[in-house]
């Protein structure tokens, strides 16, 4: 079935270093594709999304392009804040008749000054 | 500026106790889901629902059953509560259209002692 590989955590970084977490994903279809992040007891918000191939999402500098030829959607900003420090979770939805979320296993940023 | 309420916040049961968690949404939305996120896990889907009167089981839908009887209104019942339904569990909706938003409740913290 479809799926989502995130890069495992924590990720840890100064304040305004370049920032990357990879993400891959299996489908049988065409997938849309989602970067959602949750801080800490919160639920999870949507950052940013694609829904088909080279389409760039982007969000509070956040940027993420739909690579189809590589299966992938990589998370990126050029320079983080303490305040992105959070869970990010990449995600695809299914083209099918409930187009339900399929979850990574989330990236733990942390982001000192 | 409601979105979707999840009730209660936090709970812990004991062994073999049933309860449910109350979900309900404000956008018209005729998509539900039920997620559950385990500690340092990403979400698994437990039912979800395309409309009232009808749902379907996700991922991990042993140990849980839900109802949509109408469209603003998702509750998930626990029965027999064990301690591996300890998690944190998230309701969602979205409208119907591929690529939509998945708006998340601010989830319910459950613990099976």
């Amino acid at each position: 079935g479809d799926s989502v590989t995130q890069m495992e955590g924590p990720v840890t970084l100064s304040e305004e270093a370049f920032l990357t977490i990879n993400c891959t994903y299996t489908a049988t279809g065409y997938p849309s594709l989602f970067w959602y992040v949750q801080y800490p007891g919160e639920g999870l918000q949507l950052l940013l999304k694609a829904t088909k191939a080279d389409d760039k999402g982007s969000n509070k500098g956040f940027e993420a392009t739909y690579r189809k030829e590589t299966t992938s959607f990589h998370l990126e900003k050029g320079s983080v804040q303490v305040s992105d420090s959070a869970v990010y979770f990449c995600a695809l939805s299914e083209r099918d008749s409930s187009y339900k979320l399929i979850f990574g296993s989330g990236t733990r940023l942390l982001v000192r000054p | 500026n409601a979105g979707v309420t999840q009730t209660p916040k936090f709970r812990i049961l004991k062994i073999g106790q049933s309860m449910t968690l109350q979900c309900t949404q404000d956008m018209n939305h005729n998509y539900m889901y039920w997620y559950r996120q385990d500690p340092g896990m990403g979400l698994k889907l437990i039912y979800y629902s395309v409309g009232a009167g009808i749902t379907d089981k996700g991922e991990v839908p042993n140990g849980y059953n839900v109802s949509r009887s109408t469209t603003e209104d998702f509750p998930l019942r626990l029965e027999l509560a064990a301690p591996s339904q300890t998690s944190v569990y998230f309701c969602a909706s979205s409208p119907v259209s591929a690529g939509n938003t998945i708006y998340f409740g601010e989830g319910s913290w459950l613990t099976v002692v």
